[in-house]
């Protein structure tokens, strides 16, 4: 069994739409939850980080943690053409340990 | 402030020939990664340094891989001999020190390696 379950996608939405991004995990330690975005031939790009459970906010997007049902959320409102990219969550142990990293879903943003 | 920085972009060997990837981290970091990807794969990570030591060397796949940070600044991997499945796409990042935002790890570009 995978440590981290993503669904790969594709995923495309309209302009404008609400994303719902998800993954499971099945280890009860990982304290961090990140959610990495990366461009085509680009590296990943951290975009937001929760520790334990609970839900954080920057400016479009929210993170989700549910450590009860190891579940993890990422919401884009407002999606925009440039939101396009493969979505990456990753967990992590603690606050410098490696990150074990999801198989990333594909999203794309028609204009 | 200059990001992580990873060369060569992209590197194309024959099966039991010698590469070596280099990863410059951003400046003062003292924490330093290497991941790589696989075709059709999730990023896997290889192994973690604090400064010049190596902290969790658990993901590397065998002894033909070798790790080093001379002095805790750049890091190189070194592949030999190379073999087929070691194509992939090859990443490095870095964060500052335990207890300042390290979890917040900064992603290089990657070099992709190609074994024929």
């Amino acid at each position: 069994q995978k440590e981290v379950e993503q669904d790969p996608g594709p995923l495309s939405v309209p302009e404008g739409a609400i994303v719902s991004l998800n993954c499971t995990y099945s280890n009860s330690a990982f304290q961090y939850f990140m959610w990495y975005r990366q461009y085509s031939r680009k590296g990943p790009e951290l975009l937001m980080y929760t520790y334990s459970s609970g839900n954080k906010e920057d400016g479009r997007f929210t993170a989700q943690v549910d450590k009860s049902s190891k579940y993890i959320s990422l919401f884009i409102r407002d999606s925009q053409p440039s939101d396009s990219a493969t979505y990456l969550c990753a967990p992590a142990y603690s606050s410098a340990s490696k990150i074990i990293f999801g198989s990333g879903t594909r999203l794309s943003i028609r204009p | 402030e200059a990001g992580v920085t990873q060369f060569p972009s992209h590197s194309v060997i024959e099966k039991g020939q010698t590469v070596t990837l280099r990863c410059d981290p951003i400046s003062g970091h003292d924490n330093l990664y290497w991941y790589r990807r696989v075709m059709g794969k999730e990023i896997k990570f290889l192994l973690h340094f604090v400064k010049e030591s190596k902290q969790d060397e658990s993901g590397m796949p065998n002894n033909r891989f070798l790790a080093e940070r001379t002095g805790g600044t750049y890091s190189t991997l070194k592949v030999q001999p190379a073999e087929l499945e070691d194509s992939g796409v090859y990443f490095c990042a870095s964060s500052p020190r335990a207890g300042v935002s390290s979890y917040e790890q900064y992603f290089g570009p990657g070099t992709r390696l190609t074994v024929t």
